[in-house]
């Protein structure tokens, strides 16, 4: 059973690029989140998202950055006209679905490291 | 405002002790709580998640306890080995759970 996927692993772009980030989660889940961590920082929450749906962005910046999670086909972080702070670590995260809405654990994938120009 | 303290300075055993770290919260009442393992470079590894009727867990050589009042949860690895050098992240809450910086571990053979 595969883990959950992420590409590209290093991504570099210059300021006023778009970065696109990918993650497949593993097989039988159905949650997705994803996370920035700056290095000597904890992991940032930015968005949950199940098939379809945005559950909770909260943590996503107001402009520039989207995220989607399309029936078919990876979860995708965009992030219009980067910028240096936007260099981080970006991990996706899946957990599987639970009929009794309670919290599971989280299986993270190894990250893209976006280095920004 | 909800916040998790875990121990910013690195903590060095020697192999074979029982390592033991901390995590403290304040403004917040988990029902769970979760600890993972990051390695440099790397995503986080779940370990270990407990419950707040639960007040102790354990897996192999590692063991969480959770005292909802004290806030506060400690995490145990007897028979430390070198190869359990890492960071280790406490995380709080339901579907979106909150992490700590987590703590350096540095077994030392």
């Amino acid at each position: 059973n595969a883990g959950v996927m992420q590409n590209p692993r290093h991504l570099v772009r210059r300021r006023g690029q778009e970065a696109r980030l990918r993650c497949s989660p593993m097989k039988g889940h159905s949650h997705v989140y994803w996370y920035r961590q700056l290095p000597e920082e904890g992991l940032k929450f930015m968005v949950y998202l199940q098939k379809e749906n945005i559950i909770d962005e909260s943590g996503m910046p107001k402009e520039r950055f989207s995220a989607e999670f399309p029936k078919e086909g990876p979860s995708i972080l965009r992030i219009q006209q980067v910028v240096r702070g936007d260099s981080a670590a970006y991990f996706c995260a899946s957990s599987p679905e639970d009929r009794e809405g309670t919290s599971y654990e989280q299986y993270f994938g190894p990250g893209t490291r976006l280095t920004v120009t | 405002s909800q916040k998790i303290e875990q121990n910013s300075e690195a903590l060095n055993i020697q192999e074979g002790k029982t390592a033991t770290l901390t995590c403290n919260y304040t403004n917040y009442s988990p029902a769970y709580l979760q600890w993972y393992r990051q390695d440099p470079g790397r995503g986080p590894v779940f370990l270990l998640l407990i419950r707040e009727n639960e007040k102790e867990k354990r897996k192999e050589r590692l063991k969480v306890t959770f005292d909802t009042t004290l806030k506060q949860s400690l995490f145990h690895i007897t028979a430390s080995q070198p190869a359990d050098s890492a960071t280790y992240l406490c995380a709080l809450g339901g579907y979106i759970p909150t992490f700590g910086r987590g703590t350096s571990l540095i077994v030392h053979p």
